[in-house]
Order: structure tokens, then sequence, then C-alpha cells
């Protein structure tokens, strides 16, 4: 059982290019999740999904973009890369209230 | 909206004691849940510990405990018997169950090193 697996593990942008982190999970769960982390301020909601075909803003949706065409699938789309979203990004999704189970992250530099 | 606060940025124990992590949180909300996540230098996200707003009985899971006091909206996680495979950081994160999005929101977390 693979729960969420997240790719690219590591990866360095230019300004101004453009990237996808791919997050598929194998729970069948109906919730997932983008987060990014940032160092001393937690975790922070990016973009949700209940379902497949709805998504919705969280946070700090400004600069990335979702889609839902799946259960399993919720790639999160980085257009026009700023050195703001330096990052690491994670990806999770749940049943109902059971708790997240978590990718293993991104590590993103944009240079 | 919700926020949660963890007071302690940094935390250290000797291995073999206690150790107690703070938590509060703010919500006007009756229902909802909270969880404790444990992220070792690996980067790997860990559920350690849920508790369920309705219910009064503090949640244990082995050598990790909570003190939850749902009035002052306080959770605070306790290790006993502290590991060096402890040492990592630690956030605690809430759950409206309200609006149905199952959303988190986390707390800035606390790193924890264990010291043999």
């Amino acid at each position: 059982n693979a729960g969420v697996t997240q790719t690219p593990k590591f990866r360095i942008l230019k300004i101004g290019q453009s990237m996808t982190l791919q997050c598929t999970q194998d729970m069948n769960h109906n919730y997932m999740y983008w987060y990014r982390q940032d160092p001393g301020m937690g975790l922070k909601l990016i973009y949700y999904s209940v379902g497949a075909g709805i998504t919705d803003k969280g946070e700090v949706p400004n600069g990335y973009n979702v889609s839902r065409s799946t259960t399993e699938d919720f790639p999160l789309r980085l257009e026009l890369a700023a050195p703001s979203q330096t990052s690491v990004y994670f990806c999770a999704s749940t049943l109902l209230s059971d708790g997240y189970t978590f990718g293993s992250g991104t590590r993103l530099t944009v240079v | 909206a919700q926020t949660v606060t963890q007071s302690q940025p940094e935390m250290s124990v000797q291995e073999a004691e206690t150790v107690t992590l703070s938590c509060t949180y703010d919500t006007s909300e009756n229902n909802y849940y909270l969880f404790w996540y444990k992220q070792p230098p690996s980067r790997q996200m860990i559920l350690v510990i849920r508790q369920e707003a309705y219910k009064q009985q503090n949640a244990t899971e082995n050598r990790f405990s909570v003190n939850f006091q749902k009035a002052a909206k306080s959770f605070s996680l306790k290790i006993s018997d502290s590991q060096l495979g402890d040492t990592a950081m630690y956030f605690c994160a809430f759950m409206n169950t309200q609006g149905g999005s199952e959303k988190l929101v986390f707390g800035k977390g606390t790193k924890l090193t264990v010291n043999p």
C-alpha cells in the first residue's frame, strides 16, 4: 500500500519557469490537500479538494493552480515561479476526520 | 477563523524523562478534532495522536498522551520515557468538521531535542 506519493522530491526552478508537483493516493480518499511549509511558520493550506471535479482555495493560493480529474490524483501547478515560492510542499489525503496521510514532501528552490 | 498557538519554539529533555508540549487554540465551534503530528529530520509528517472534542477522556498512544481541556481550549502533549528517536518537530493541529472540508490548521511547531 503506497499511501500518498509525491514527485519530485527535490527541484530547482529559475524565476519565471513553471512546473507541476504530482500527488497520487491509492487509499480511495475523497479529501486531498496541498500545504507549504516555511521555516518557523508551520504548514499553510494552498488548495484542497473534497472530491473529483471539486477544488477550492486555502489560505495561500496565489501563484498556484490545481485540478482534480480523478479521485487518485491532485497535481499542483506553479506558474511563473517566484523566489517567494521557495518552500517544502506537502500533499495529504484523508477519509473524514481520521487525520491526514502525508506524502514525503517536495523541496522546491526558486533561483 | 481558527488559530493554533504553540508557545514553545524549542524544548529539550533528557532521555528517559517526561516532557510536555503546549498547544492552545481558538474556535467558536463545539465539535472538532485535535491532532499532534511529529516531523523528524526525514521530513515525513507522522500522526502521533488524535482527540475528539466531544470525548472527555484524554487520548493515549503508548508513551504519548494528551491533556485536553476544552473550556480552556488547551491541548498539551506529554511524552513519557523520552527516547532519542522522539527528537523532531511537533505540530499541533485543529480540524473543524463544519462545512465538510476537513481542513487542518497547524501551529508553528515545537522543536524537541532528546539528549542522551
